[in-house]
């Protein structure tokens, strides 16, 4: 059963940076694009950044762009999100997903369980 | 980027009820449309894929419908353990990978 693993998150100052790692088990990691997805205190789903399996490439929120990073560690099973300059409104907890891709669609599955950032003073 | 329009954002229902969520696209997305169940302090769940796939393991009452830009969550009779939080996502083209806002379903 694919598994994913989040960990990292802490309490931090504004303009601290931070980073999540996210360890996968129980499939191929590296033939699938890896997301990153965050639920800030009483607001909704916000897709944060995507990793792709083959060439790695990377893609980003426009709140984020600039100052988070995300990369991988095929060998590890691993993706990281680094992130920089964090701003009050980062505070969310943060969801490593995988997404699947079939002939009619992509989707998120499975999802971590989450790891909090949280950014005060 | 490619808007996604979640309609109601809260709705009250009772056990038993049939209740349906909407989700329209700003454009055209084919069937890239996916459901997910959310509850609090859990991670959200995949119930439908490709616009009408069920997700493995989730109960036939929940039925995805649509296509292009008009996309339907229907669950046939709520039961207790369907109170939450619903979200529709587009993954027709990134970035972003677009939620929409979120119905709160809740007891009546």
């Amino acid at each position: 059963e694919p598994q994913l693993l989040e960990s990292g998150g802490d309490l931090v100052q504004p303009g601290g940076s931070l980073r999540l790692s996210c360890v996968g088990s129980g499939f191929t990691f590296r033939d699938y694009t890896m997301n990153w997805v965050r639920e800030a205190p009483g607001k909704g789903l916000e897709w944060v950044s995507s990793i792709y399996a083959g060439e790695s490439s990377t893609y980003y929120a426009d709140s984020v762009k600039g100052r988070f990073t995300v990369t991988r560690d095929n060998a590890g099973n691993t993706v990281y999100l680094h992130m920089d300059s964090l701003r009050a409104e980062d505070m969310a907890k943060y969801y490593c997903v995988r997404e699947v891709r079939g002939l009619s669609g992509s989707w998120f599955d499975p999802w971590g369980q989450g790891t909090v950032v949280t950014v005060s003073s | 980027d490619i808007q996604v329009t979640q309609s109601p954002s809260s709705l009250s229902a009772s056990v038993g009820d049939r209740v349906s969520i909407t989700c329209r696209a700003s454009q055209s997305i084919g069937t890239y449309l996916n459901w997910y169940q959310k509850k609090s302090g859990k991670a959200p769940k995949l119930l439908i894929y490709s616009a009408s796939r069920l997700q493995t393991g989730v109960p036939s009452r929940f039925r995805g419908s649509g296509s292009e830009t008009t996309f339907t969550l229907t669950i046939s009779s709520l039961q207790l353990e369907d109170f939450a939080t619903y979200y529709c996502q587009q993954t027709y083209s990134l970035p972003p990978l677009t939620f929409g806002g979120g119905t709160h379903v809740e007891i009546k």
